[in-house]
């Protein structure tokens, strides 16, 4: 079965620092992964996918993800945090027959300090 | 951006009673999802709709769940007699192609508290 961890429950950076938060999965096949941000409030807005291709991929808001098989790791990166970055982020892996059937990691809370 | 709208954002409801949250996808979109985050658990796929028919359900989906579109654009989920495992944040999300280059759209989010 398919399924995503997210080692890490909280990290804290400082603003200008750069940012990395962790994703291992577990599929049997070439998986779809994803990064999601959710904001207090909000619904989840998509921050990057891998489907196949370039390893690494760019995503918005200045974010890059890198799909490394041999480690089952998909960690999103960002050089330079600002404040406004601070928010839930979620890792999921592709599941199922058809469109987005989603399996979430459990989150990992982003906290920026000045 | 177009967005995907949810209706209520917060719902509270007796332990028993019939609920149904919804949602108004975006005009062109084809597949619709429904996904539930129960407090401080990850987020988890209820079951994805195309064509006025299921496509996919989890384990979670059973028959107190129901999912329709009853005038072609709002898409519903009802739950018939809410438990208070029920609790937690509804995402409705919406897609305008399968599984490729398409993006999922996720909903605000409805919190229903059974209590």
């Amino acid at each position: 079965a398919q399924s995503v961890t997210q080692p890490d429950i909280h990290i804290t950076v400082s603003e200008g620092a750069s940012l990395e938060l962790r994703c291992n999965y577990s599929y049997g096949a070439t998986p779809y992964l994803f990064w999601y941000v959710q904001s207090p409030g909000q619904g989840l807005q998509l921050l990057l996918k891998y489907f196949s291709g370039d390893t690494l991929v760019q995503g918005i808001k200045g974010f890059e993800a890198e799909f490394k098989r041999s480690q089952s790791s998909f960690n999103l990166r960002k050089p330079s945090v600002h404040w406004s970055d601070a928010a839930e982020y979620f890792c999921a892996v592709g599941a199922g027959n058809s469109g987005y059937a989603l399996n979430f990691g459990k989150g990992t809370s982003l906290l920026v300090t000045p | 951006e177009p967005e995907v709208t949810q209706t209520p954002s917060h719902q509270v409801t007796q332990m028993g009673q019939e609920v149904i949250l919804r949602c108004v996808p975006i005009s062109n979109h084809l597949y619709f999802y429904w996904y539930r985050q129960i407090l401080g658990q990850k987020v988890e796929f209820l079951v994805s709709f195309y064509n006025n028919e299921i496509s996919e359900k989890s384990e979670i989906f059973d028959d107190q769940f129901s999912v329709e579109r009853p005038d072609g654009s709002n898409f519903t989920l009802k739950i018939r007699s809410t438990k208070l495992e029920d609790s937690a944040m509804y995402f409705c999300a919406t897609q305008s192609e399968g599984m490729g280059n398409e993006k999922l759209f996720f909903g605000s989010g409805t919190q229903l508290s059974v209590l």
